[in-house]
């Protein structure tokens, strides 16, 4: 069964910070891997999707990379700001697929301080 | 842009009241889900859909149920709410029915109270 884990669960840094966010998945069988946001009392937004075959994505300020081998995925955020304060989470799909269906980590809540 | 909109942001019911949350996506999308959220526990998924009148059951169906007559529309429905369902719920949608490639869209939530 697929379990994703994100650490640490909170993390706070000062303003202009690069900083890695860090996701790992134990069976690493995944067709891809999705990062979202989340601010408070709302929906998850996507920020960038990675294909099996893809060791990376970039996004502006955000670069995400992948690598199955070691069942990892991180997410670097260059020159932090405070609006990046959110909670980040990354997710997979199960093994065996069941198309569509993703597993999600606990998230890491980010505070981006001024 | 993909828009996934939940009908309501904000409700509170009485326990054993039925309870609709509406979810509607604008992009022809295939696959539709719906999870809540709890504090400590993460999402959980209820149900999902891979195409209009299909419904398959998530990790935590019980206690609900799911309504696709239309492509574009997923209705979950709490029969006779509890307290324990007390939650945020959270719909979304990806492209193609069944393949594991699609990136998923969330609507805005829907936090519900049940007294």
């Amino acid at each position: 069964k697929q379990e994703v884990t994100q650490i640490p669960a909170a993390l706070s840094v000062p303003e202009g910070e690069n900083l890695v966010l860090n996701c790992s998945f134990t069976d690493s069988a995944i067709y891809n891997l999705q990062w979202f946001r989340q601010d408070p009392g709302k929906g998850l937004t996507s920020l960038l999707l990675i294909q099996s075959s893809q060791r990376e994505q970039t996004s502006g300020r955000l670069n995400a990379s992948l690598d199955k081998s070691s069942g990892r995925s991180t997410l670097y955020i260059a020159a932090s700001q405070p609006g990046d304060s959110a909670t980040y989470l990354c997710a997979v799909p199960p093994v065996g697929n069941q198309g569509g269906k993703l597993i999600f980590g606990q998230g890491t809540e980010l505070s981006v301080k001024p | 842009d993909v828009k996934v909109t939940q009908s309501s942001r904000y409700l509170v019911k009485r326990t054993g009241e039925k309870v609709f949350l509406e979810c509607v996506q604008d992009m022809d999308h295939e696959n539709m889900f719906w999870y809540r959220q709890d504090p400590g526990l993460g999402l959980r998924l209820i149900y999902f859909s891979y195409d209009v009148k299909m419904k398959e059951k998530g990790d935590i169906p019980e206690g609900y149920s799911v309504s696709r007559e239309k492509k574009e529309r997923f209705s979950l429905i709490l029969e006779s709410a509890s307290t324990n369902q007390t939650s945020m719920y959270l719909c979304a949608s990806s492209l193609v029915g069944g393949a594991p490639t699609g990136e998923l869209f969330f609507g805005e939530g829907s936090r519900l109270t049940v007294l």
